[in-house]
């Protein structure tokens, strides 16, 4: 149980276009989804805590125009990656939880984006 | 200075040894301890959560907790090749923070 997809799984793209990453949990509902970006070699940096029905919660520093993150069911989050440049080359992944907006309880986590602006 | 502190290494070790990983953390208000492992472009895997200072077994794997130092440790017992990952220490007062991790290598 307690399974998050991501889909894709890897995706190259031209700067200056947007990009599409879909995180489903399969077999629960999520109350709370969460986006992370890790760099090689590096921590996962929380980018947004997203509630289902609700606007997305930002951490300092990203910027919610570029990062837009939409949480309209209880298994599906998005997170579109706006006018991508090389710097936006990560490792994006979603996590999911059955609270609402804690992070204390047990987060899965999906399989990972690996994202590549050219 | 980073509110948790972990080693990178990477840490090799050979078959049937005990892995030894810890972390440090500054924030006294971190409640909740997790352990997490990470394969190569995977997204990280849930091992070990803890609340309060003590141990915690499951299986191969013992969590401790220190939180008059600060301090949290992971041992993985007879360890394997299948081992072989990144382990992530994360701690919570309300958000996750996480480690940096720490490269293992279990070499046969």
């Amino acid at each position: 149980g307690a399974v998050v997809s991501q889909h894709p799984s890897r995706v190259i793209c031209k700067s200056g276009t947007s990009v599409k990453i879909e995180c489903r949990s399969l077999d629960f509902q999520a109350t709370t989804m969460f986006w992370y970006r890790q760099f090689p070699k590096q921590s996962l940096m929380l980018m947004a805590t997203s509630n289902e029905g609700s606007k997305a919660t930002y951490e300092q520093g990203v910027e919610k125009d570029k990062f837009l993150i939409n949480h309209a069911s209880l298994t599906l989050s998005t997170l579109t990656v706006t006018s991508a440049h090389p710097e936006d080359s990560s490792f994006y992944i979603c996590s999911a939880s059955t609270r609402r907006g804690s992070s204390t309880d047990t987060q899965y986590f999906g399989p990972g984006t690996r994202l590549t602006v050219l | 200075q980073k509110e948790v502190e972990q080693d990178p290494g990477p840490l090799s070790v050979p078959e049937g040894a005990i892995v030894s990983l810890n972390c440090t953390y500054s924030n006294s208000a971190f409640q909740y301890f997790m352990w997490y492992r990470q394969y190569s472009r995977k997204g990280p895997e849930l091992l070990m959560y803890t609340y309060s200072s003590g141990n915690k077994e499951d299986g191969r794997f013992t969590a401790q907790v220190d939180k008059s130092s600060k301090y949290i440790s992971l041992f993985i017992r007879d360890s394997q090749p299948s081992d072989s990952a990144t382990y992530l220490c994360a701690m919570s007062a309300g958000k996750l923070q996480f480690g940096a991790g720490t490269q293992v290598v279990v070499t046969p």
